[in-house]
């Protein structure tokens, strides 16, 4: 089992470009995540999804978008980067909400 | 906001010493867990406590919760180099929330 992947490792941006994240898993977990983690500041929520066609937004949710068209993948979206979307993007998955998740090794973006 | 946040945010112990980290939180939740962040990498689960527990046991690993001081701990004994990585408590309240970390250093 790979547990969660993300594709691409890095990648950098200039400002108003766009781009697309993606996060398989293959543990058949019902709950995907994406996270941003910034210095000093923790992990932080950027959208969810609660299962296949479901998605729903976190704490960060703007200027960013998702989508779950099936249940192994987990896309996030950046219509039009900013240097402010400059972070490390972690995207996860879990069997039960509010449970273990399983973590991906991330994605470093940068953008200019 | 932040929800957990640990205590303190840097510890540099010798290797084989002891290592405890606090998370203190504000609301009432339904677990917490513990994980583990070495550089550069993804976040790794280590335990999870449900609130109506109060300790317990990994390997190396001892979490406790008191959840009247809406408190937790990590204890890791005999620490080795390998477990030098930044810990994170994440509650589990209407939503999980991840406080910013403790970065814990063994020094060989």
């Amino acid at each position: 089992n790979a547990g969660v992947t993300q594709t691409p490792k890095f990648r950098v941006l200039k400002t108003g470009q766009s781009m697309t994240l993606l996060c398989a898993q293959d543990m058949n977990h019902e709950y995907m995540y994406w996270y941003r983690q910034d210095p000093g500041m923790g992990l932080r929520l950027i959208h969810y999804s609660v299962g296949e066609g479901t998605t729903a937004k976190g704490e960060v949710p703007d200027g960013y978008n998702v989508s779950r068209l099936k249940k192994q993948n987990f896309l996030l979206g950046l219509e039009s980067a900013a240097p402010s979307q400059t972070s490390v993007y972690f995207c996860a998955s879990s069997k039960i909400r509010q449970e273990t998740q399983y973590f991906g090794p991330g994605t470093r973006l940068l953008v200019l | 906001s932040q929800q957990g946040e640990e205590d303190p945010q840097a510890l540099s112990i010798q290797e084989g010493e002891n290592a405890t980290m606090n998370c203190s939180y504000k609301t009432s939740i339904n677990n917490l867990q513990w994980y583990r962040q070495n550089s550069g990498r993804g976040l790794v689960h280590l335990i999870l406590i449900r609130s109506n527990e109060r300790e317990k046991h990994s390997g190396r690993l001892r979490v406790t919760l008191d959840t009247s001081k809406k408190s937790s701990s990590l204890l890791i004994t005999a620490s080795r180099a390998a477990d030098t990585a930044s810990y994170f408590c994440a509650t589990a309240g209407e939503k999980l929330t991840f406080g910013t970390g403790t970065r814990l250093t063994i020094i060989p």
